[in-house]
């Protein structure tokens, strides 16, 4: 299964709404997640099945979708929050992940 | 909280075999699922497999027929071996807990190590 993430980068401002989308070639039956990824950091768990938050994950992110078409929405964007977010599908065999979207400031 | 860390060498010839370690703290690996992943700019993220500490093991169909996993509880460890490696095998690689729901939702990563595969 493809996932294809748009857009490749955003450009966006603290405070700002944040909106990434992560579309399947095929449906997942909601098995999608969405990771955080700072340069030499370890990848963090944001959102799973596609509306859960992790863990200690803020209220401002939240994840929706269903089918071939999933969004990550980051309410209002913090500083921490500039980093790349990759969708992730285990609906299908073998597991795969989008090529990313970077939020920048 | 459980903690993870990659360990192997950063560089590996063509032809040759890649092997990592992952050290396991906070936490015992006698549970849960154990990934390894990776990252490069040609070919993303990719899950390479999974390894139960009691020896089970699933691995993506791209490495199957080059990759081994395997657990060491004694030193709370658990390692990959990839054969036969080519530059598309340079990458930062990453090991990963699976979560109790799942093993393909990664919740505890490391951070990573890069190898890049030269002469």
């Amino acid at each position: 299964v493809v996932l294809t993430q748009s857009p490749a980068t955003l450009s966006l401002s603290p405070g700002e709404r944040a909106t990434l989308s992560c579309r399947a070639t095929t449906g997942l039956s909601n098995y999608l997640a969405w990771y955080q990824h700072k340069p030499g950091q370890a990848p963090r768990l944001i959102i799973y099945d596609p509306s859960n938050r992790a863990t200690g994950v803020p209220a401002r992110f939240s994840g929706s979708g269903s089918g071939t078409d999933y969004t990550l929405t980051i309410s209002s964007l913090e500083p921490e929050d500039f980093a790349v977010y990759y969708c992730h599908q285990r609906g299908a065999w073998p597991p795969t992940f989008g090529g990313g979207t970077r939020i920048e400031i | 909280q459980v903690q993870l860390q990659e360990s192997g060498p950063g560089r590996v010839k063509p032809s040759e075999t890649l092997s990592l370690t992952c050290t396991v703290t906070g936490g015992s690996i006698a549970t849960y699922y154990w990934s390894w992943l990776r990252l490069s700019p040609g070919r993303g993220l990719e899950w390479i497999g999974y390894v139960y500490y009691g020896g089970y093991t699933k691995y993506n169909p791209s490495v199957e027929r080059r990759v081994t996993m395997s657990t060491d509880t004694s030193n709370n460890q658990f390692s990959l071996t990839l054969s036969s490696v080519t530059a598309a095998d340079t990458a930062v690689y990453f090991c990963a807990r699976g979560a109790p729901t799942h093993p393909l939702l990664w919740t505890d990563w490391g951070r990573g190590t890069l190898v890049t595969v030269s002469s």
